[in-house]
Order: C-alpha cells, then structure tokens, then sequence
C-alpha cells in the first residue's frame, strides 16, 4: 500500500465547476504539500501545511490530522486550472518528501 | 522569488555515456534534492544534500551519483547511462521546515 493515496486519479469537469481532490497518508508527517504541474513543465508548491486551512486565490487546502487526509478545492474552474495535481507529505526529522501519483485535472470550457 | 534553475530542459544520451545534470538555486537552501518522475511511479527520490559535501540516497540510488561542492549547485550524474534510466529528472531545493521550489525539469532520453 502506498503511503500517500490520491482520488481521483482523473477529473473531467466543465467550467465553474467546484473541485475537490483528496489526499490520504498513512504516516506521521511534519508538512503536507500540494504541487501543481502543468504538461511538459515543472512543478509549482502550491501549499504547505501542517494543519488547518489555507487559501490563496480560487485554491483552498484542508487538513485533518487525525484522520491522516487533505483535501485541495477549486473554485470557479478555469481551462487553464487544467494540470496534474501532486500531494506530498513531508516526515519528522528530515525534509524528503513522499509523493502520491498526482490527480490529472481537465476543465472543459 | 527563489529560483531553481536546471541546465537543459530536454537532453538524449548514448547508453554507457557518463551523464551530468546539474542544478542551481539562488535562496542559500540548505537542502537539495534530485528526483526521477516516471508515468504512474510518481516521483521518487533519487539522491538529497542537507549541506555542502553531505549526501544521502534516496528510495533509488543505484546508477547514480551526486556531488554538492557548493552549496548552492546539486549535480547528478549517470555513471554509464542506460535505456532504463531515461525519464523526467527533477531537482528542488528548500529551506529547514521550509516549502519546497522545483526546477523546471530535465527530460532525459537514453538511446
């Protein structure tokens, strides 16, 4: 079992539409992160955190720590929000991150 | 902004040719970290630097090396590339608790 899972694995939504992408882990961890990759490009750090909610712009991230999960939303999708969507979890002690198989995003216009 | 720069976006490589990618950020990172992102696999670690001259591997060493002689550069090398070894290479650097910053990638073809 991998210790960070992802759901879905794709989305299709139409423009406007309300995203959510789930995160589970199964280890202890200091920080979660959400990264955004755009086809053939590099990767943006989208959040960090540790607990709670963070919002910039159209993105929210929440985090449960007792339930080990972690959601990022979109509101108000756009085309260009399309992009594969990564979570990783940062362990005690030391800075490596584990990664999830990312979530493929399409927005249709 | 911090910025990590790696020297070549796309490269193909001969097999058994020696490999350098190299990587630079422009924060002062203590850390480094090269990573290999493969369809399905996600990303894993390769090799990390916590400081100059300091290494440690990662979930995948074997075939590759690396060396920090500064603190700011990160460089991987491939030993004798092979067919395998062909893949999306990506470095990152980031402060202690801190958030991560991700180069912009190597696409790396082995033939």
């Amino acid at each position: 079992k991998n210790e960070v899972e992802q759901s879905p694995q794709n989305l299709t939504a139409q423009e406007g539409e309300f995203i959510t992408i789930n995160c589970s882990y199964s280890v202890g961890i200091s920080a979660l992160h959400w990264l955004q990759q755009h086809p053939g490009g590099g990767i943006v750090s989208l959040f960090m955190l540790s607990s709670g909610k963070k919002k910039h712009g159209r993105l929210i991230a929440t985090i449960n720590i007792q339930e080990k999960h972690s959601s990022l939303h979109i509101t108000a999708s756009h085309p260009r929000d399309s992009a594969v969507y990564i979570c990783a979890v940062g362990n005690f002690g030391n800075e490596k991150l584990t990664f999830g198989t990312g979530t493929r995003l399409t927005i249709i216009p | 902004d911090v910025k990590v720069t790696q020297s070549s976006r796309y490269l193909v490589k001969r097999t058994g040719e020696k490999v350098f990618l190299e990587c630079v950020q422009d924060m002062d990172h203590e850390n480094m970290f090269w990573y290999r992102q493969d369809p399905g696999l996600g990303l894993r670690l390769i090799y990390f630097s916590y400081d100059v001259k300091m290494k440690e591997k990662g979930d995948i060493p074997e075939g590759y090396s690396v060396s920090r002689e500064k603190k700011e550069r990160f460089s991987l090398i491939l030993e004798s590339a092979s067919t395998n070894q062909t893949s999306m290479y990506l470095c990152a650097s980031s402060w202690v608790r801190g958030g991560y910053t991700f180069g912009s990638g190597t696409r790396l073809t082995v033939v």
